[in-house]
């Protein structure tokens, strides 16, 4: 059964790095998501994409997050200068034309 | 915008009960879903119910949805060991289908 995968598991980086995380949507999936967890928090919608753009992002997403769709299959969150409070899972989501999202098993990323 | 909550915050029920976990939200809705975490992992999606829907079943899972209440139960009938993870219901009600997620309901079954 085809599933998202997100690279690296675990990425640790200092306050201040660029950090960027991989995801690879099921194939034939035409809309992408990343969302974020703090520890012990409620999931939150960062950005959604489509169509190579972003069609949607949230209040969290601001200046310092970027995503791509470089090629046919990957798609990434760029990070562009870390803080503390960005530590957190990140998950990828993507989703055919219908509404149920399948989820990546996350990028546990902490800021040091 | 929208605000998933989910009650209760922690259910501890024993194997072959029923356990049944609410969802409340605020605003209208396309679809409402249901996901499963095991232990801080990845987010399993269960079941979508729409908004037009009253009730689905799949398997051991049981949504029912009242739009009038703002609000959807998640039956989950003779329970498992293996059912022990948080659940979270999440919500779309924008062009995008981003979800808007509750707090999620931590289930633990003992054997």
């Amino acid at each position: 059964e085809p599933e998202v995968t997100q690279t690296p598991s675990h990425q640790v980086t200092q306050m201040g790095q660029e950090v960027i995380l991989r995801c690879v949507p099921i194939s034939n999936h035409l809309y992408f998501y990343w969302y974020r967890q703090i520890l012990g928090q409620k999931v939150e919608f960062l950005v959604s994409f489509y169509n190579n753009e972003i069609s949607e992002k949230s209040e969290i997403f601001d200046d310092q997050f970027s995503v791509e769709r470089p090629d046919g299959s990957n798609f990434t969150l760029k990070i562009r200068s870390t803080k503390l409070e960005d530590s957190a899972m990140y998950f990828c989501a993507s989703r055919p034309d219908s509404p149920e999202q399948y989820f990546g098993p996350g990028t546990r990323l902490t800021v040091t | 915008s929208q605000q998933g909550e989910e009650d209760p915050q922690a259910l501890s029920i024993q194997e072959g009960e029923n356990a049944t976990m609410n969802c409340s939200y605020k605003t209208s809705i396309n679809n409402l879903q249901w996901y499963r975490q095991n232990s801080g992992r990845g987010l399993v999606h269960l079941i979508l119910i729409r908004s037009n829907e009253r009730e689905k079943h799949s398997g051991r899972l049981r949504v029912t949805l009242d739009t009038s209440k703002k609000s959807s139960s998640l039956l989950i009938t003779a329970s498992r060991a293996a059912d022990t993870a948080s659940y979270f219901c999440a919500t779309d009600g924008g062009s995008n289908y981003q979800l808007i997620w509750g707090a999620g309901t931590k289930l633990i079954i003992k054997p």
